[in-house]
């Protein structure tokens, strides 16, 4: 069965703060995405990566980075969290393309 | 620039109706529209549509994408309360390495 899990259900974190968000997938896919996702604006892609050490731009990518060092782990990580980062994050793994994605249970960040 | 619309916002009907959601986009190099349902945290696949005119059917959902008029419609008959969740619309285009774009959703909420 098909897996995507991700390190936090609720995480609660001060603003100026460095957050990891982790999220692991067990299908050996070779992509895998971040989105946040906020009322009224659906999901948002952050970043992307297509392989191990591997990663792309989305299109909100300000204020975030990540890292992928093994092909089953996508790190999102908040440098320094401000409040406007507050919201749903979900991770998503692909064998190839885009249309077949599976998303985690998501992260519900709020930095105060 | 690329944008997905989604209409209505929320929607609230009783068991044992149908209802059609809404799907518009502005997408260049357009190569599928996707539909998904988000119950709880995280979304699930429904269809992927590529050509004009074709339906897809599973079950009591069925959906169909108009490329000349740029919208897709999701119809959901005799609804059920599990069929409440937020049913989002996206969009994957053609790219390098093609990306998503997702519309805000439509909340259904089926009252016994």
């Amino acid at each position: 069965d098909v897996k995507v899990t991700q390190s936090s259900r609720y995480l609660v974190k001060r603003t100026g703060e460095k957050v990891f968000l982790e999220c692991v997938q067990d299908m050996d896919h070779e992509n895998m995405f971040w989105y946040r996702q906020d009322p009224g604006l659906g999901l948002r892609l952050i970043y992307f990566s297509y392989d191990v050490k591997m990663k792309e731009k989305g299109d909100i990518p300000e204020g975030y980075s990540v890292s992928r060092e093994k092909k089953e782990r996508f790190s999102l990580i908040l440098e320094s969290a401000s409040t406007n980062q507050t919201s749903m994050y979900l991770c998503a793994s692909a064998l190839d393309g885009l249309y077949e994605q599976y998303f985690g249970p998501g992260t519900r960040l709020t930095v105060t | 620039e690329d944008k997905v619309v989604q209409s209505p916002l929320s929607l609230v009907v009783h068991e044992g109706d149908t209802v059609t959601l809404n799907c518009s986009y502005e997408v260049t190099n357009f190569r599928s529209l996707l539909w998904y349902k988000q119950e709880k945290k995280a979304p699930t696949f429904l269809f992927m549509l590529t050509s004009s005119g074709i339906e897809k059917k599973s079950g009591r959902l069925s959906s169909i994408l108009d490329k000349k008029e740029l919208f897709s419609i999701l119809n959901i008959t005799a609804t059920q309360t599990g069929d409440s969740a937020i049913y989002l619309c996206a969009v994957e285009r053609r790219t390098s390495y093609d990306k998503v774009i997702f519309g805000p959703g439509t909340s259904l909420s089926v009252i016994p």
